[in-house]
């Protein structure tokens, strides 16, 4: 069954970086895009990007341009979300969800991570 | 504010039926069949429940059905359960630099 299981929460100041994981199982990982999508407390969803594993082509968020780097390792099938420079709306819970048949729609999630930025 | 708008709750009694909608633009509802829907329980990840507007996914039921008209894409839930009560978000493609936008989402409340 396809699984895709993200590394733990993590607590960040003001500025700093972080890096979540998103390790994918059940499919050939290279067939699939992968995206990232957050979530503020309390708040909706917002897509900040995408990633082909077949090629490392990216598409980020407008508003994320320049803070957030998206990789992937095809040795281990995991993808990798990188958010510099984090400030304090940067706190959410980050999920990596698998791109489905449309190619926008996101037919498989993590379980996500919690990003908590605090001073 | 988000880039497609939806009604931030509605409610229903079970067995009833509703519809949620999501009205977005001619540059991203309107303009192409990329609409999505998905339900998430609380403190659970998003499930993807219609995609390209209309088609279910292997496993969800057949109560759940979109449609779209215009700008406005809708999420109708036929039969309402206890179980159906959750935050529904529909997102679509974008022709803007942004591919994908979400709604503010909806919270359904079964009576």
């Amino acid at each position: 069954q396809v699984q895709l299981v993200q590394s733990g929460a993590e607590v960040k100041k003001p500025g700093a970086s972080v890096k979540v994981s998103c390790k994918a199982s059940g499919y050939t990982f290279t067939s699939y895009g992968i995206s990232w999508v957050r979530q503020a407390p309390g708040q909706g969803l917002e897509w900040m990007g995408w990633i082909s594993a077949y090629n490392g082509n990216t598409n980020y968020a407008q508003k994320l341009q320049g803070r957030v780097t998206m990789t992937t390792d095809t040795s281990t099938s995991t993808a990798y979300m990188e958010l510099r420079s984090l400030r304090s709306d940067d706190t959410a819970v980050y999920y990596c969800a698998r791109v489905g048949v449309s190619g926008y729609d996101f037919d498989y999630w993590g379980q996500g991570t919690l990003v908590t930025v605090s001073s | 504010q988000s880039a497609l708008t939806q009604p931030a709750s509605v409610s229903g009694s079970p067995g009833q039926s509703i519809t949620i909608s999501c009205t977005g633009t001619s540059s991203d509802v309107g303009g192409y069949n990329y609409v999505s829907w998905y339900q998430q329980h609380p403190g659970k990840a998003p499930k993807l429940m219609i995609y390209e507007v209309s088609n279910r996914p292997s496993g969800v039921s057949n109560r759940f059905s979109g449609s779209k008209s215009g700008n406005t894409a809708s999420l109708t839930i036929s039969g309402l359960q206890a179980e159906d009560e959750a935050d529904y978000y529909c997102s679509s493609y974008t022709s803007s630099s942004t591919r994908v936008v979400f709604g503010g989402g909806t919270k359904l409340t079964v009576l």
